[in-house]
């Protein structure tokens, strides 16, 4: 059975970075899959962070590509994100997932999603 | 803003049928991306639903269909149940943005 769980603080402040981490298990890391971020602002709908394939290859949301960097880690099966210069605008709920993505045809869904993990903004 | 638009809310009784629509652009649904639906329930993760247009995930009742048609998506719920209520989202590829592009939400209320 495939499980992805996020970590990380759980409070951040203004303009520093905020890191998690998604640990993942039931699933290699280095199969045809790729693995993603996803944030859910409280009350609000689901926004696409990124994706990474195991080689490194990276797919960012151009709306945060100049802050985010996603990397993964395929000895500790893990993949993480980091977020430069938050703001409160960045409070959310944070979810790992594994995402089907392909190019030819396109295929671009996820089908297994962390618990998520809220993060909170503030000084 | 989401990129794709779905109604803010729908509801039924118990029994009945619901529909939920999802509208993208030339961008997204219209340039023949495929469209996924997600069930999340309340204080929960989001769930698969429904991927590529009309495929159930193993587990998912075959009361819940997809559809999609030119620039729009559906999903269906049929004998609506009172665990059918939840946050639905539609979600699909989209060429400007070289990833995933979701709806606002549907808030699904059973009477």
């Amino acid at each position: 059975q495939v499980q992805l769980q996020e970590s990380g603080p759980g409070l951040v402040k203004p303009s520093e970075t905020l890191s998690l981490t998604c640990a993942v298990s039931g699933s290699s890391l280095t199969s045809a899959y790729y693995w993603g971020w996803i944030r859910q602002p409280p009350g609000k709908g689901l926004e696409w962070i990124g994706s990474i394939y195991h080689s490194g290859s990276t797919y960012y949301n151009p709306s945060l590509k100049s802050r985010i960097t996603i990397s993964v880690d395929t000895s500790k099966d893990q993949f993480s994100l980091k977020l430069t210069s938050v703001t409160a605008a960045d409070t959310a709920i944070y979810y790992c997932a594994r995402l089907r993505q392909q190019l030819v045809p396109v295929l671009f869904y996820f089908d297994y999603w962390g618990q998520g993990i809220l993060v909170t903004v503030s000084s | 803003q989401s990129v794709l638009t779905q109604p803010p809310s729908v509801s039924g009784a118990p029994g009945q049928r619901v529909t939920i629509s999802c509208t993208g652009s030339n961008s997204n649904i219209g340039a023949g991306h495929v469209v996924h639906w997600y069930q999340q329930l309340p204080g929960a993760a989001p769930k698969l639903l429904i991927y590529d247009n009309t495929n159930r995930p193993s587990g998912v009742p075959d009361r819940f269909s997809g559809s999609k048609s030119g620039t729009s998506a559906s999903l269906a719920i049929t004998g609506l149940q009172a665990e059918d209520e939840a946050d639905y989202y539609c979600q699909s590829y989209d060429d400007r943005t070289l990833g995933g592009v979701f709806g606002g939400g549907t808030k699904l209320t059973v009477l």
